[in-house]
């Protein structure tokens, strides 16, 4: 079956402790992204990468890291977790980050979240 | 700067009955629009895709339409049902100079109530 998965799925850590959230995806992806989503916001956009061993921060990078050394997986990164983010995180994998024109590119297939509190 | 806007913010429907969800974005260069349902505390998924040349698109009782000239999109929702409570989100593709990028609009939260 085709999927993203994350995990863990449900964290409460304290402040400071490093965590590391996984995402792997079994559908060959080039384009993988993390989105965090709060309370009367939409989903904003953390991190993205194009393809492996290529990433770059999206609209609210700071305190999170990316790694993307394999194809499939696509870690985020707390190294020193705060209480602002606590939130629901969501990683997500599309077919190409290329530029690509027509009806069947652009879909985002997303994990079933993590949702984080920071103490 | 890319926008997307959705309106109304929620919208509280009897079961049964019909609504129209709006989406306004201003993005440039316009490469697709989606609609997306996220149920609570899940992921989103996409009902529907629409290019720049499509007017309208129908999945079952979800219709889609696309206005390109006043760069606004609307989903309707026939015959509701309990299981259509959820969040909308319309998503705009576009591109930089790296590839492409999605623009998400804030969702519109529909309570459909017995």
């Amino acid at each position: 079956e085709a999927q993203v998965t994350q995990n863990p799925r449900y964290l409460i850590t304290v402040t400071g402790k490093k965590l590391t959230v996984t995402c792997s995806q079994n559908m060959n992806h080039e384009y993988m992204s993390w989105y965090r989503q709060d309370p009367g916001l939409g989903l904003r956009q953390i991190y993205y990468s194009m393809n492996v061993e290529v990433t770059d921060k999206g609209d609210v990078p700071e305190g999170y890291k990316v790694s993307r050394k394999e194809k499939r997986n696509f870690p985020l990164i707390l190294e020193s977790p705060s209480p602002n983010q606590t939130s629901l995180y969501f990683c997500a994998s599309s077919l190409t980050g290329r530029l690509v024109w027509g009806p069947n590119t652009g879909e985002l297939f997303f994990g079933e979240g993590s949702r984080l509190t920071v103490l | 700067k890319n926008q997307v806007e959705q309106s109304p913010q929620s919208l509280i429907i009897l079961e049964g009955k019909n609504c129209t969800l709006q989406c306004n974005y201003t993005v440039s260069p316009f490469s697709n629009l989606r609609w997306y349902k996220q149920d609570t505390g899940r992921g989103p998924v996409s009902l529907t895709i629409m290019t720049f040349s499509e007017n309208t698109k129908s999945n079952g009782r979800y219709t889609a339409t696309l206005d390109a000239d006043t760069k606004q999109s609307s989903l309707h929702i026939t015959a509701s049902q309990l299981s259509d409570s959820a969040s909308y989100i319309c998503v705009v593709t576009t591109s930089d100079n790296y590839g492409q990028n999605f623009v998400f609009g804030p969702g519109t939260r529909l309570s459909v109530l017995p």
